[in-house]
């Protein structure tokens, strides 16, 4: 079955905690991204990546780190997390201009 | 930058009714629109993806239109059931693929 996978799915932590979302898809897409959703504000795009090793800044990109070693593979790091990156966060994926599969999303709170 | 507007915010139907959701956009150099679809607490689910090169697409009680000149596009719901009940979103891309705006959202309620 076609999927992003996210995890967690739920995590609550405290301010300066490192932590590490993983996210991967089983499609061979090239494009996979992270998007954070806020009431009031809707889904903004965090970073993106077009291949291995290719990664670029989306809208909202202060406070996070990504990395793309494999092609199935996005993790989202917050090395420092703040109570501002309180979110629900979502990966996707797709093929070059194709249609966008997204995950499950990871329901983040930062105390 | 993209700014995407979806009017209504909120709309509430009775089963059966046809209805329309209104999306519009700033910049019409887009290589293509996806509808989206999104239960409460979940993921989104693409519903439609229009070409820039088209004029609409369609997938059963589902037809979505897009005029990139006016910065417009609408999702047409045919006969809608309760189980349509969601929030819809509209995405324009103006990167190819790699940019995605989004608007808000426009949270369906259908009642039996």
């Amino acid at each position: 079955e076609a999927q992003v996978t996210q995890n967690p799915r739920y995590l609550i932590t405290v301010t300066g905690k490192k932590l590490t979302v993983t996210c991967s898809q089983n499609m061979n897409h090239e494009y996979m991204s992270w998007y954070r959703q806020d009431p009031g504000l809707g889904l903004r795009q965090i970073y993106y990546s077009m291949n291995v090793e290719v990664t670029d800044k989306g809208d909202v990109p202060e406070g996070y780190k990504v990395s793309r070693k494999e092609k199935r593979n996005f993790p989202l790091i917050l090395e420092s997390p703040s109570p501002n990156q309180t979110s629900l966060y979502f990966c996707a994926s797709s093929q070059y201009t194709g249609e966008l599969f997204f995950g499950e999303g990871s329901r983040l709170t930062v105390l | 930058k993209q700014e995407v507007t979806q009017i209504p915010a909120a709309l509430s139907v009775p089963e059966g009714e046809n209805l329309v959701l209104n999306c519009s956009f700033t910049d019409s150099a887009i290589y293509n629109l996806q509808w989206f679809r999104q239960d409460p607490g979940k993921g989104l689910t693409s519903l439609l993806l229009i070409q820039s090169s088209q004029r609409e697409q369609t997938s059963g009680r589902l037809n979505a239109s897009l005029d990139k000149s006016s910065g417009r596009s609408t999702l047409y719901i045919a006969a809608s059931q309760p189980g349509d009940s969601a929030t819809y979103l509209c995405a324009p891309d103006s990167n190819s693929g790699y940019a995605l705006n989004f608007g808000k959202g426009t949270s369906l309620l259908v009642t039996p």
